[in-house]
């Protein structure tokens, strides 16, 4: 049964503390994206990347927020320093792409990250 | 600005009966379009998609219309039941992999 897995699934800090999100997607699924859920906003993508290379970030705010995967299975989302107006519930999600573009599977989210900053 | 709006925050519908969900978009480059729905503390799941070359795609109770002269997106799910209840998102695509999700409806089936 192959899903998307995130840690932590729950996380209160308090403001200006580092916080790290990991996702494991759907093996052999190229493509991992970012997302982030807020009443106003609803489904936010922050950032993506295809074989772990990183395509768009434009989503994401450069100046604390940072997203990588040190190898297939692991991307991570990294906040530093946190602030009260990050907290939300942050998804990932894994797909594979052709190289000419076009999804063979749609994108399967993994349960997400639900992040309150006090 | 939002690109994919879903204007209702909210539906209530009676089970049995058809739910219609609505969703408008901006950007004339997308030609991909897809329905997820979500329930609580678990992510999206993918529904139904449509492409942009048809105006109609059927799975089951769910059928999605496309309206690209509206630039208008329907879910129609019929008959409605109360496992249905969820928030149901709709998303966009134009580059094949880059997702535009709208802000979801809530749809409660009532017995």
């Amino acid at each position: 049964d192959a899903r998307v897995t995130q840690t932590p699934r729950h996380k209160v800090t308090e403001m200006g503390q580092e916080v790290t999100m990991r996702c494991q997607p759907i093996l052999g699924h190229n493509t991992v994206f970012w997302y982030r859920q807020t009443m106003m906003q609803g489904l936010e993508l922050l950032a993506y990347f295809r074989n772990r290379a990183p395509l768009d970030d434009s989503g994401m705010p450069k100046d604390r927020f940072s997203a990588e995967m040190p190898d297939a299975t692991l991307a991570t989302l990294k906040i530093q320093p946190s602030e009260p107006r990050d907290s939300a519930v942050y998804f990932c999600a894994s797909g594979l792409v052709w190289t000419s573009g076009g999804f063979v599977d749609e994108q399967f989210f993994g349960p997400g990250t639900r992040l309150t900053v006090l | 600005d939002q690109q994919v709006k879903q204007n209702s925050p909210s539906l209530s519908v009676q089970e049995g009966r058809i739910s219609i969900l609505n969703c408008d978009y901006t950007n004339s480059m997308f030609d991909y379009f897809l329905w997820y729905k979500k329930y609580p503390a678990e992510g999206p799941t993918f529904l139904i998609s449509i492409s942009s070359i048809k105006d109609k795609n059927e799975d089951g109770r769910f059928t999605v219309f496309l309206n690209k002269s509206a630039k208008h997106l329907s879910l129609h799910i019929v008959p409605s039941q109360p496992g249905d209840s969820a928030v149901y998102f709709c998303a966009a695509t134009g580059t094949a992999s880059k997702l535009t999700f709208g802000t979801g409806t809530r749809l409660q089936v009532t017995l």
